[in-house]
């Protein structure tokens, strides 16, 4: 009965690979959202998608792409990761901009 | 534009003691504000929430947060703390076009025994 979850839970990979991280939400919500914790736990939103559309989009490289393939679903590919990637990446969901439930978060290190 | 400051990084009370976690915001319309907890190697929960009507409200784990607005503070509080309540707080705020979150810098509270 998991609300938010993500996989894979654990990501570690060499600089220069392209990786993905999945998130699904199944409390019928309509907004996803992406956000990176840095390690001093600063939590800054990268992305959000609203009925598959995308509503916020911060000042993100480019290499970062989200994809919303349906309301339940908000996946994130990161090309070529750099060491800077290295980061806590959560993905959350709400129903009309309200209170945002979070995943339990992807751990990515770049060596 | 939004911003929401916690004031002290690092919180340190002993068990039984109150809990004071501060939570400045600036907003120029009627924010929603919250409170979140991370525990080590998890991820964000909600604690509670202020949208509309009664300024003090109750959360989860005895915790509370009064919503003052002359102020621009929402401080979470808790009268007496237990040790597991030692774990990373969150504030965050949205405002009209509330799909926005911007959360602070964190709390991290220490509970001694």
């Amino acid at each position: 009965d998991t609300a938010v979850s993500q996989t894979p839970k654990y990501l570690v990979t060499q600089m220069g690979n392209d990786k993905s991280i999945k998130c699904e939400q199944n409390l019928g919500h309509d907004t996803m959202y992406w956000y990176k914790q840095d390690s001093k736990k600063f939590l800054k939103i990268m992305f959000s998608y609203n009925n598959k559309e995308l509503i916020i989009n911060e000042t993100v490289p480019n290499r970062f792409s989200p994809k919303s393939p349906d309301k339940a679903h908000l996946n994130l590919h990161i090309n070529s990761l750099e060491l800077g990637d290295s980061a806590v990446y959560f993905c959350a969901s709400s129903q009309e901009g309200k209170t945002q439930y979070f995943g339990p978060g992807t751990r990515l290190l770049v060596l | 534009a939004q911003s929401v400051t916690q004031l002290g990084s690092h919180v340190s009370v002993s068990e039984g003691a109150l809990v004071l976690l501060r939570c400045n915001y600036s907003s120029s319309v009627p924010p929603y504000l919250f409170w979140y907890v991370q525990y080590p190697n998890q991820g964000l929960q909600l604690l509670l929430k202020y949208t509309t009507g009664a300024t003090l409200v109750k959360g989860i784990n005895g915790f509370e947060a009064e919503f003052k607005k002359s102020e621009t503070s929402f401080h979470l509080t808790k009268p007496s703390a237990h040790m597991s309540d030692a774990a990373e707080y969150f504030c965050a705020v949205s405002e009209g076009d509330f799909n926005k979150f911007y959360f602070g810098s964190g709390t991290k509270l220490n509970v001694k025994p």
